[in-house]
């Protein structure tokens, strides 16, 4: 049972353009969310994370945004650089917090073309 | 700062041989630790996490079993490893960043690939 969907396996993006990167979830115990980037053969890097109580949550060009009853996250790039060209994960918890389990999604593929 | 290791980068073992993983943290104390595979195509899954010297979580039965033997040592390993062990290994810790936000911070990774 896929508790985390990343439906969109692949997107593409122009430079400079806006990225939007979506997740659903199922499991309604989840309350603390986690956006990671990941290169080939490396480690996720952590980008952003939101509380089930805010509704956003900003930090330079990225923004999360939740939507509780509709059970969606969205990850917002804005603007796109090649740089950001990466796998990037969503991932749950319940609890608040980050210790324990995350449950992750299945990635999307993000290519910015300059 | 807070670092985390992980060695081998890259193992090719043959089918049926033993595996050991080692991972370890250095610049904070009683760290909650974890091991996620990646498979390739796929996300991450937990495959164990640890909340102290000895205490062990498994999530999902399998060919693989974790120990930690020291605060900030977390090993992964096998007595006989199969062809559908092959995949990412990433060892993890949580902890809290200086402007609030919790996170789990992961290392480099293992590519183990069976044979």
């Amino acid at each position: 049972d896929q508790q985390v969907k990343q439906n969109s396996p692949s997107l593409s993006v122009q430079e400079g353009r806006i990225s939007i990167l979506n997740c659903d979830y199922t499991n309604s115990m989840f309350d603390y969310f986690l956006w990671y980037k990941k290169y080939p053969a490396e480690g996720p890097t952590f980008l952003i994370s939101i509380s089930s109580i805010k509704d956003k949550n900003e930090d330079g060009r990225f923004t999360v945004f939740l939507n509780k009853s509709a059970k969606h996250l969205s990850l917002h790039i804005v603007p796109s650089q090649p740089g950001d060209s990466a796998v990037y994960f969503c991932a749950a918890n319940a609890g608040g917090t980050s210790y324990g389990k995350l449950t992750f999604g299945q990635g999307t593929i993000l290519t910015v073309h300059p | 700062s807070q670092t985390i290791h992980q060695w081998p980068a890259t193992l090719v073992q043959p089918v049926g041989s033993p595996l050991s993983l080692e991972c370890t943290v250095e610049g904070t104390s009683n760290p909650n630790l974890y091991w996620y595979r990646q498979a390739a195509g796929r996300g991450l899954q937990l495959l164990f996490y640890s909340v102290g010297i000895g205490q062990i979580s498994s999530e999902v039965p399998q060919n693989l079993s974790a120990s930690r033997p020291q605060d900030r040592q977390f090993i992964l390993s096998s007595k006989k490893l199969l062809l559908s062990d092959s995949g990412f290994y990433l060892c993890a810790w949580s902890g809290k960043l200086a402007g609030g936000q919790e996170t789990q911070y992961f290392g480099p990774g293992t590519r183990l690939l069976v044979l």
